[in-house]
């Protein structure tokens, strides 16, 4: 499969406690997306990098939400200290400098 | 933010008949684009309309653009069961220090039902 991958694709948690979720974007895609989505809404942009760089990120992304991409390939989005209110999908999305972006399955993420 | 509206929230068809969604945005766009997602799984593009477009096609799927209403409609001929989803559209806004990269701002989605 050559498409976008995410592991894992469902997560649940205990408030407080961390995760962090990989994405893995189509191979030689440099621009990586991540969104979230939560119930009934739709994505939400949360971050973008092009290769290693992260140039953007939507105050969404509060400090407890850390997102990397070290070799300019696979990515991963950390929650520290996880609130209720985290629980959503996470989708992630690539693309190669086209205007369409490919999406991964997403991560689910329940926090109880 | 959600940027626009689609319309309506909720559509239930019959097999064979058509699906016609509408989407309304805010801001200026370069382009706009249309992505079904199955539940609980991941989205998929479907088409992509470029502002200066009015009105395009792909297999049974027919979109149109009215820039100056700022709004997309998005028709699905001859439905199928398999086209149960949710259908969102999606602008592309600017992500001002990334030179030419731009994020998709989606709007709340369309739930689309077809039975048999």
């Amino acid at each position: 499969d050559t498409g976008v991958s995410q592991d894992p694709r469902h997560k649940i948690t205990k408030r407080g406690q961390n995760v962090t979720f990989r994405c893995d974007p189509i191979s030689e895609h440099n621009r990586l997306y991540w969104y979230r989505q939560t119930l009934g809404q739709g994505p939400e942009f949360l971050t973008y990098f092009q290769n290693e760089a992260q140039l953007e990120k939507s105050r969404l992304l509060s400090d407890r939400f850390s997102a990397e991409r070290p070799k300019g390939s696979f990515s991963t989005l950390e929650i520290q200290r996880t609130e209720q209110g985290d629980s959503a999908m996470y989708l992630c999305a690539s693309t190669g400098g086209g205007e369409t972006q490919y999406f991964g399955p997403g991560t689910r993420l329940l926090v109880l | 933010s959600q940027q626009g509206e689609e319309d309506p929230q909720a559509l239930s068809i019959q097999e064979g008949e058509n699906a016609t969604m509408n989407c309304s945005y805010k801001t200026s766009i370069n382009n706009l684009q249309w992505y079904r997602q199955n539940s609980g799984r991941g989205l998929v593009h479907l088409i992509l309309i470029r502002s200066n477009e009015r009105e395009k096609h792909s297999g049974r799927l027919r979109v149109t653009l009215d820039t100056s209403k700022k709004s997309s409609s998005l028709l699905i001929t001859a439905s199928r069961a398999a086209d149960t989803a949710s259908y969102f559209c999606a602008t592309d806004s600017p992500l001002f220090r990334a030179g030419t990269a731009s994020k998709l701002t989606f709007g709340t989605g369309t739930r689309l039902q077809v039975t048999l």
